[in-house]
């Protein structure tokens, strides 16, 4: 069966540093790999995918993301936070119809 | 842009009443979900449907649980008869096709309070 884990459930960062965001996932199959981001009340926004070909993808607000095949990984990066970037940030793999997601990480960007 | 939306925002119930949540999705999208997370877990898969049928359910969707599009707009999940474990946020979202390259997009959310 297909899985995620966040491997860190809270990244207190201050602004204009860099930060990455862990995500492993398990998978027998070739995998579709997507983070999403959750702002305070609202829903889920697509933040970027993985689908198939570059394995680094670039999504909105200047996120980006890697693909390592090797490692089981799909890490989450910004070179420069911004206090706005604050919220929690949700890894997930497709599995069928259905979006497996990780546990979620509390992204807390600080002046 | 077209969003997928949700009423009511904060549903509270008596434990052993029926609740329907209801979601419009997008317009021109052929598959809807539902996925629920209770607080301070992560976001689980309920169900898939299309084509006023069930494509594929999770082991948390048992007989309490029934979703139905009555009309060409709506999108409702029933809880039949709530329990105390039931409070979650329920989410709904919508595809324009299901395949696994699509974009799930997600509403705002129903927070679903069960005293």
């Amino acid at each position: 069966a297909q899985s995620v884990t966040q491997l860190d459930s809270q990244v207190p960062v201050f602004e204009e540093a860099p930060v990455e965001l862990r995500c492993n996932y398990s998978s027998s199959v070739s995998v579709y790999l997507f983070w999403y981001v959750q702002y305070p009340n609202q829903g889920l926004q697509l933040l970027l995918k993985y689908l198939s070909g570059s394995t680094l993808v670039k999504g909105i607000n200047g996120f980006e993301a890697e693909f390592n095949k090797s490692q089981t990984s799909f890490h989450l990066r910004k070179p420069s936070v911004h206090i706005s970037d604050t919220a929690e940030y949700f890894c997930a793999v497709q599995a069928g119809t259905a979006l497996i997601f990780g546990k979620g990480t509390t992204l807390s960007v600080s002046s | 842009e077209p969003e997928v939306t949700q009423t009511p925002s904060h549903q509270v119930t008596q434990m052993g009443q029926e609740v329907i949540l209801r979601c419009v999705p997008i317009s021109n999208h052929l598959y809807f979900y539902w996925y629920r997370q209770i607080l301070g877990q992560k976001v689980e898969f309920l169900v898939s449907f299309y084509n006023n049928e069930i494509s594929e359910k999770s082991e948390i969707f048992d007989d309490q649980f029934s979703v139905e599009r009555p009309d060409g707009s709506n999108f409702t999940l029933k809880i039949r008869s709530t329990k105390l474990e039931d409070s979650a946020m329920y989410f709904c979202a919508s595809t324009p096709r299901g395949k696994g390259t699509d974009t799930q997009y997600f509403g705002p959310g129903t927070r679903l309070t069960v005293l």
